[in-house]
């Protein structure tokens, strides 16, 4: 089974703290993204990567930037959180699309929390 | 614009009966993939079925079914035998042949009452 897993599950920072959500996937999967949910607005991507060191920007970028040095690790990093980007985050991967029927595998999702 | 409309934000439906949860997509490529995906209140998302723009049978998988119209880019979830445990959120998504991403629509939050 694949297995994507996601370091923290619940968080809380303050303001203006520097915060770092990891995400490492067991598939060798080429693709990974960050995901954001919000209730009525769905998942929006905010980057997602097809490759080492290779990153595309989603939806929503703004507040963040991501890290990808190795191809099971993506990391997405908020510089200086704001009480806005309080919500759920969704770390996903997948093949690379040779085929539209593979499936992207989520893990269980961060809820942070800015105070 | 948006490309995944799911236009019932929340749905009810009794327990063993029948409920079709909608799902509408945009797309101009002729080759593309359609999903959906459950996620319950842990919030874990879980991959349900899947349907391929030119897989001429509708998808189905247990008491999952897709009903797939091509014209109407339409691409309705359709869960046979509710059971109290298929309460949670359900996201349709599409995958499109020139994209990595998968895009996902705003979700329906189906109840299944006893």
């Amino acid at each position: 089974d694949v297995k994507v897993t996601q370091s923290s599950r619940y968080l809380v920072k303050r303001t203006g703290e520097k915060v770092f959500l990891e995400c490492v996937q067991d598939m060798d999967h080429e693709n990974m993204f960050w995901y954001r949910q919000d209730p009525g607005l769905g998942l929006r991507l905010i980057y997602f990567s097809y490759d080492v060191k290779m990153k595309e920007k989603g939806d929503i970028p703004e507040g963040y930037s991501v890290s990808r040095e190795k191809k099971e690790r993506f990391s997405l990093i908020l510089e200086s959180a704001s009480t806005n980007q309080t919500s759920m985050y969704l770390c996903a991967s997948s093949l690379s699309g040779q085929s539209h029927g593979d499936t992207i595998y989520f893990g269980e999702g961060s809820w942070l929390t800015v105070v | 614009a948006q490309k995944i409309t799911q236009t019932q934000p929340g749905m009810f439906v009794q327990e063993k009966e029948a409920v079709t949860l909608d799902c509408t997509y945009d797309t101009s490529d002729q080759s593309y993939g359609l999903f959906w995906y459950k996620q319950p209140s842990s919030g874990e998302m879980i991959f349900l079925i899947y349907q391929g723009s030119y897989d001429e049978q509708n998808a189905t998988e247990g008491r999952y079914s897709l009903n797939f119209q091509k014209a109407r880019k339409s691409a309705n979830l359709v869960i046979s035998a509710s059971q109290l445990g298929d309460s949670a959120m359900y996201f349709c998504a599409m995958r499109e042949w020139r994209g990595q991403n998968f895009v996902f629509g705003p979700g329906t939050r189906l109840s299944v009452l006893p």
